[in-house]
């Protein structure tokens, strides 16, 4: 297993756009996480999933963003209508809980970086 | 509020000296990970060291250590021996039952040959 990984690494959009990002987690990890982080900030939730069932969103997700793990897998995320301030790096983690192998340890993919022209 | 501060944005080191960053947190909970993550630019972020809040022995990993002070909910970052490829940035970030990790806003940190 190479890790997660996240496709596009990069996209450039034109306001008012949709864009969609996809994640493939770890094969074995039954939670992934949305994280969104701009320059020079720390990472900020998103949304998490637990196997296909989305347990949380954060107030940051507004109804432009959608995410989905259809079939408890890979993720996407969806971004309707672009605007400027959506530029961002967003990150996608994941990790396995339950069991005797709960470290709390979410491991993290490169990133998808979104410019919003 | 479950919140992560991180008051030094940048700190710079001299190659094999030691550095300190630091972390304070605050949350109610009395179970929960802490964690620190490098970022080195333009890479993914990977795990530095963690620490379970119920163990009162500080974690180390190689040249890195901390320092848990659960009372005082703060959770500071040794890095010994500072290395060229030490330079990233740190951020400092817990996890409370297995729900969303918080991070703090990162301290930029240099290693100066």
């Amino acid at each position: 297993d190479t890790g997660v990984s996240q496709d596009p690494r990069h996209k450039i959009t034109k306001r008012g756009q949709n864009v969609t990002f996809r994640c493939d987690p770890i094969s074995e990890h039954n939670r992934l996480y949305w994280y969104r982080q701009t320059l020079g900030q720390g990472p900020e939730f998103l949304t998490y999933f637990q196997n296909e069932a989305q347990l949380e969103k954060s107030r940051l997700l507004s109804d432009r963003f959608s995410a989905e793990r259809p079939k408890g897998s890979f993720s996407t995320l969806e971004i309707q209508r672009t605007e400027q301030g959506d530029s961002a790096m967003y990150l996608c983690a994941s990790s396995r809980v339950g069991g005797y192998t709960n470290t709390g340890e979410l491991f993290f993919g490169e990133g998808s970086r979104l410019t919003v022209l | 509020a479950q919140t992560v501060t991180q008051s030094q944005p940048e700190m710079s080191v001299q190659e094999a000296e030691t550095v300190t960053l630091s972390c304070t947190y605050d949350t109610s909970e009395n179970n929960y990970y802490l964690f620190w993550y490098k970022q080195p630019p333009s890479r993914q972020m990977i795990l530095v060291i963690r620490q379970e809040a119920y163990k009162q022995q500080n974690a180390t990993e190689n040249r890195f250590s901390v320092n848990f002070q659960k009372a005082a909910k703060s959770f500071s970052l040794k890095i010994s021996d500072s290395q060229l490829g030490d330079t990233a940035m740190y951020f400092c970030a817990f996890i409370i039952g297995g729900n969303d990790m918080r991070f703090g806003a990162g301290t930029r940190l240099t290693v100066k040959p």
